[in-house]
């Protein structure tokens, strides 16, 4: 099976600028949750989609926002970006069983914000 | 509130066994994970614990106890290539991870 996707894996941007970036799973998985990595920080979760449904949601501001298609991929927007929202944004797709739940990670995409 | 509490560094040498903890406080609980990132690239699964004890995959082993709020991680046998970062995290309804522990190799 192939891994989970993401694209752009790279992007720079300017202050004010919005972004959306997009994660395919893996084959069969329906749920895809979204984290912001930064240096010291670890990985803090944004929210979580489940069968197009937001199931999830972190604390980060109304700004960060997701939707999930009916085929599972995922996109994740930014509107009015901020040098803070410079980081690492992972997406992960599970299966969603409970207990278990392996997070099967993308590459992310790196967000520069300039 | 939720937190996992890992220390941020660890050393060890080639060779040798390393001990990773991790604590945590949260709302709900089905089990503890451990993931492993090397830089530049992506945090891949190593274990998972629902139960209290300790599991073991090869080289590796992690343990927990839910009456305590906390698990470790073991990593035996040391190679270069385990110099990584190591989070733990909780399955609660969503999955928290901790800040995570960065493993330095001295050869």
């Amino acid at each position: 099976k192939a891994g989970v996707t993401q694209t752009p894996r790279y992007l720079i941007k300017t202050r004010g600028q919005q972004v959306t970036l997009s994660c395919s799973p893996i084959s069969g998985h329906r749920s895809v949750s979204w984290y912001q990595q930064t240096p010291g920080q670890g990985l803090q979760f944004l929210f979580e989609y489940f069968s197009e449904t937001q199931r999830n949601k972190g604390n980060f501001p109304g700004r960060f926002s997701g939707r999930q298609f009916s085929n599972s991929r995922s996109e994740m927007n930014v509107s009015t970006l901020e040098l803070g929202d410079s980081a690492l944004y992972l997406c992960a797709s599970s299966l969603r069983e409970e207990g278990t739940d392996t997070q099967y990670f993308g590459p992310g995409t790196r967000l520069t914000v300039l | 509130g939720q937190s996992l509490e890992q220390p941020s560094e660890v050393t060890a040498v080639e060779g040798a066994i390393v001990q990773i903890n991790c604590t945590y406080q949260t709302s709900g609980f089905y089990g503890l994970s451990w993931y492993q990132q090397h830089d530049g690239g992506a945090p891949t699964f190593l274990s998972y614990n629902g139960l209290d004890g300790l599991e073991e995959t090869g080289r590796f082993s992690s343990f927990l106890s839910r009456s305590d709020s906390y698990g470790y991680l073991l990593l035996q046998e040391l190679q270069m290539k385990d110099s990584a970062s190591y989070f733990c995290a909780v399955n609660d309804d969503k999955i928290i991870f901790g800040k995570g522990t960065r493993l330095h190799i001295l050869p």
